[in-house]
């Protein structure tokens, strides 16, 4: 079946460096991604639409400048977490619909911690 | 390793009838559960979870969801289908307890008929 796949699955970095999150769709072509965050004890939130050749479509109170989607091919979005903070340590994932329309499938999460 | 498996990508019920999604987890811990709901070009929205309390869930839009270790289930229930139920749910284990990373099903697709 389709596979979404997303690296890191963990990551930690350093308060004010830049850590990239690739989702990558592996065996079928992906037009739409989403990126979703999640808070402790809380729900999955969308962040942004990453919609390939354009530019994503953020929720609001997400700040774009902070996180950067790039959606560069039909195969792969990244989110870019700019000058991190702690506050930003999160569970982070990405899913791509299915383009025939079974329904969507999630990348593994990325677990970032910013110390 | 945790894991989720949802039987039946696809249900369909006709309206007013119970709609029953399947939903069986693996986990090696006491788990925490979801289940999620995603409507057409829409991102997901929880619908209720399990968190240890008590085993039967009730969440939006008059789904429950009730938890049985000894079959490892949390089937997810409404009594009464209604058109705009129609959608795709996706029930999901958290892994490592309630701030752990989620793993979720592959989802179910709900259509309803009139």
């Amino acid at each position: 079946g389709a596979v979404v796949s997303q690296h890191p699955s963990r990551v930690i970095c350093k308060s004010g460096t830049s850590v990239k999150i690739e989702c990558r769709s592996l065996d079928f072509q992906a037009t739409t991604m989403f990126w979703y965050r999640q808070f402790p004890k809380q729900s999955l939130m969308l962040m942004a639409t990453s919609n390939e050749g354009s530019k994503a479509t953020y929720e609001q109170g997400v700040e774009k400048d902070k996180f950067l989607i790039n959606h560069a091919s039909l195969t792969l979005s990244t989110l870019t977490v700019t000058s991190a903070h702690p506050e930003d340590s999160s569970f982070y994932i990405c899913s791509a619909r299915d383009p025939g329309g079974l329904g969507a499938f999630f990348g593994q999460g990325t677990r970032l911690t910013v110390v | 390793a945790q894991s989720v498996t949802q039987l039946g990508s696809h249900v369909s019920v006709s309206e007013g009838a119970l709609v029953l999604l399947r939903c069986n987890y693996s986990s090696s811990v006491p788990p925490y559960l979801f289940w999620y709901v995603q409507y057409p070009n829409q991102g997901l929205q929880l619908l209720l979870k399990y968190t240890s309390a008590a085993t039967l869930v009730k969440g939006i839009n008059g789904f429950e969801a009730e938890f049985k270790k000894s079959e490892t289930s949390f089937h997810l229930t409404k009594p009464s289908a209604h058109m705009s139920d129609a959608a795709e749910y996706f029930c999901a284990v958290s892994e490592g307890g309630s701030q752990g990373n989620l793993i979720f099903g592959k989802g179910t697709k709900l259509s309803v008929k009139p």
